[in-house]
């Protein structure tokens, strides 16, 4: 079975730091390329970060840019997301997705698919 | 960037009616857009990829349409399991890979 497990979630001060991981199984981790989401409480879905299959390739958006770092480790089949100078307005549901890649009609297209059950980081004081 | 505007953001629908939900991308993404389905506490699904391709397992009520700037989910025949958020993504380019604001789904 294909599954994507998150962990180290938790309440962190703001301007502190946490690590989230990404624990894959039932595919070829080092395959994929990788994606953290967040969702706010009662919030829509924000894409926050990807990564390359190999590490080549790494984006990040405009919120986060500078603070927080994707990384992974292939012989782990594991995604990890560094979270530094965390505000309170990072305070959010963090689900890792995989991006999965085929092609339709001809066209090579591309989603996120599956995602993992979320780990909630919350920032106060 | 490229902006995603879904509407309604809200709709109140009974069992057995067709819903219709309408994704707009702010500038031209051919078919590179996804559907999901989000219930509360839960992860989000993938409904269909390529604008119109339904994704394994998901049940043929739902079909997604639509190419360049304007998509829409149909939802044939409301169920009472699909009760839910339902968000289009963009996957044309990135960064970002942005997500439409979401449109709940409830009982009438």
């Amino acid at each position: 079975e294909v599954q994507l497990v998150e962990s180290g979630g938790g309440l962190v001060k703001p301007g502190g730091s946490l690590r989230l991981s990404c624990a894959a199984s039932g595919f070829t981790f080092s395959s994929y390329s990788m994606n953290w989401v967040r969702q706010a409480p009662g919030k829509g879905l924000e894409w926050v970060s990807s990564i390359s299959s190999s590490s080549s390739y790494i984006y990040y958006a405009d919120s986060v840019k500078g603070r927080f770092t994707i990384s992974r480790d292939n012989a782990k089949n594991s995604l990890y997301l560094q979270m530094n100078s965390l505000r309170a307005e990072d305070t959010a549901v963090y689900y890792c997705a995989r991006r999965s890649i085929t092609m339709v009609r001809g066209v090579t297209q591309n989603w996120f698919d599956p995602w993992g059950q979320g780990t909630l980081v919350t920032v106060s004081s | 960037d490229i902006q995603l505007t879904q509407s309604p953001s809200f709709l109140s629908a009974s069992v057995g009616d067709r819903v219709t939900i309408t994704c707009r991308a702010s500038q031209g993404i051919s078919s590179y857009l996804a559907w999901y389905q989000q219930k509360p506490g839960k992860a989000p699904k993938l409904l269909i990829y390529a604008a119109s391709t339904l994704q394994s397992g998901v049940p043929s009520r739902f079909s997604g349409s639509g190419s360049g700037t304007e998509f829409t989910l149909t939802i044939s025949s409301l169920q009472p399991e699909d009760f839910a958020t339902y968000y289009c993504q963009q996957l044309n380019s990135y960064p970002p890979n942005t997500f439409g604001g979401g449109t709940k789904v409830e009982i009438k």
